[in-house]
């Protein structure tokens, strides 16, 4: 079964400063997905950014980018400029496609971007 | 474009009551799954459903029941709820192929008193 494991319960930074969410994950799968999703405090599951193991470069969505290190099972997200908009739970996801497509999910790390 | 539809938004229920979380998708996507999340323990599978007529266990699918008639609607039935089950219920589905991602609804927060 996978597992993925966000060390970082909570961060801070400060509005227009870089913060890196950290997410490490076990699987003996060669082809999967990974994801970053923000939850706000509407609830709704808003995808970031998505990761297919197969490609080796990393994957970027405006100020979104991720560090992916396939060998070590390394999934770390970037936010740059952060705006206090981002401020939000951030849930790092695994996707078997050996499984149904089902996702496994990290304990989420509460990101809070101050003015 | 609606999305995936989760209904109720919001609902207390009394020990031992049952009730049914309606969950619909208009993007005629074959893959459907039923989560919940507990405060700091992310979101864990109940039940998911590869394809009309087709379910199966996820992790947690004790006091829960599914079914999949249609490609669009995945209701789950909660039967003699328990305070255990208070939670937030999220629904989402994916389609199997390159680039998929999974979309969700907007949740359910469920209060079993």
């Amino acid at each position: 079964a996978q597992t993925v494991t966000q060390s970082q319960p909570e961060m801070s930074v400060q509005e227009a400063e870089t913060v890196t969410l950290s997410c490490t994950y076990d699987t003996s799968e060669n082809n999967y997905y990974l994801f970053w999703y923000k939850q706000p405090p509407s609830r709704q599951m808003i995808l970031v950014i998505r990761q297919e193991a197969y490609k080796q470069q990393n994957a970027t969505e405006n100020r979104f980018s991720v560090n992916f290190q396939k060998a070590a099972k390394s999934f770390s997200l970037k936010i740059s400029d952060s705006q206090l908009g981002d401020t939000a739970m951030y849930f790092c996801a695994f996707m078997s496609l050996r499984s149904n497509y089902k996702l496994t999910f990290g304990k989420g790390t509460l990101l809070t971007v101050n003015p | 474009n609606a999305g995936v539809t989760q209904t109720p938004k919001f609902r207390i229920l009394k020990i031992g009551q049952s009730m049914t979380l309606q969950c619909t998708q208009d993007m005629n996507h074959n893959y459907m799954y039923w989560y919940r999340q507990d405060p700091g323990m992310g979101l864990k599978l109940i039940y998911y459903s590869v394809g009309a007529g087709i379910t199966d266990k996820g992790e947690v699918p004790n006091g829960y029941n599914v079914s999949r008639s249609t490609t669009e609607d995945f209701p789950l039935r909660l039967e003699l709820a328990a305070p255990s089950q208070t939670s937030v219920y999220f629904c989402a589905s994916s389609y199997s192929g390159q680039g998929t991602e999974a979309f969700f609804g907007q949740g359910t927060r469920l209060t079993v008193v």
